[in-house]
């Protein structure tokens, strides 16, 4: 079965200091896998992709992600945290077009 | 700017009362979907569609409805039928692609569903 588990369900960090979310995922296949955005009442906003090209992924913002099949993990990563950076954060399995999965969810807070 | 358009922002339904969510894109996707997202988790799928006049049904598709009788267009009506419809829902769209992944979709700015 897929599955998408982003570990925290809430990330709190100080303005300036690295952010890390952490996502894992199980398919049976080989997964497109991708990291979106959501300010509250919002849409859901993309901020990167990976599709079994490089394994390191940068996109915008300022954000990456790095794609490591042995840990079936695919966590997000940002240097130096903003305010504007405080939002809801899912990560994304999609397999076909009836097999897209999105985790639960992280929330992250920006501590001026 | 193209984009995807979903009106209204907040709707209230009266027991017994169907309603619909209008979404419209001029992005010219071929794949259109429809998301319920309840606080605390993550989108389900009610219905997508890949062409127009056909659609499938996703993960909760019972007590609501779709069609889409044009490309830009693909309306979604929460029917009497569904007990728990107070939501966040989104309408997303991509392009086809091969083999119909790896496509990323594009979102509009959802519409909030209370219960009178």
């Amino acid at each position: 079965a897929q599955s998408v588990t982003q570990l925290d369900s809430h990330v709190s960090v100080s303005e300036g200091t690295p952010v890390l979310l952490r996502c894992n995922y199980s398919s049976s296949y080989s997964p497109s896998l991708f990291w979106y955005v959501q300010h509250p009442n919002k849409g859901l906003q993309l901020l990167l992709k990976y599709t079994s090209a490089a394994t390191l992924v940068k996109g915008i913002n300022g954000f990456e992600a790095e794609f490591k099949k042995s840990e079936t993990s695919f966590h997000l990563t940002k240097p130096s945290a903003h305010m504007s950076d405080a939002a809801e954060y899912f990560c994304v399995v999609w397999t076909s077009y009836d097999k897209v999965i999105f985790g639960p969810g992280t929330s992250l807070s920006v501590i001026p | 700017d193209g984009g995807i358009t979903q009106s209204p922002k907040y709707l209230f339904r009266k027991e017994g009362q169907n309603v619909t969510l209008s979404c419209e894109q001029n992005l010219n996707h071929d794949a259109m979907y429809w998301y319920r997202q309840d606080p605390g988790q993550g989108l389900r799928l009610i219905y997508y569609s890949q062409i127009v006049n056909d659609f499938q049904k996703g993960d909760i598709a019972e007590g609501y409805s779709v069609s889409r009788e044009k490309k830009e267009s693909f309306p979604l009506t929460v029917t009497s039928a569904q007990k728990n419809p107070t939501a966040f829902y989104l309408c997303a769209s991509s392009i086809l692609g091969p083999g119909g992944r790896n496509q990323p979709q594009h979102f509009g700015d959802g519409t909030r569903l209370s219960i009178l």
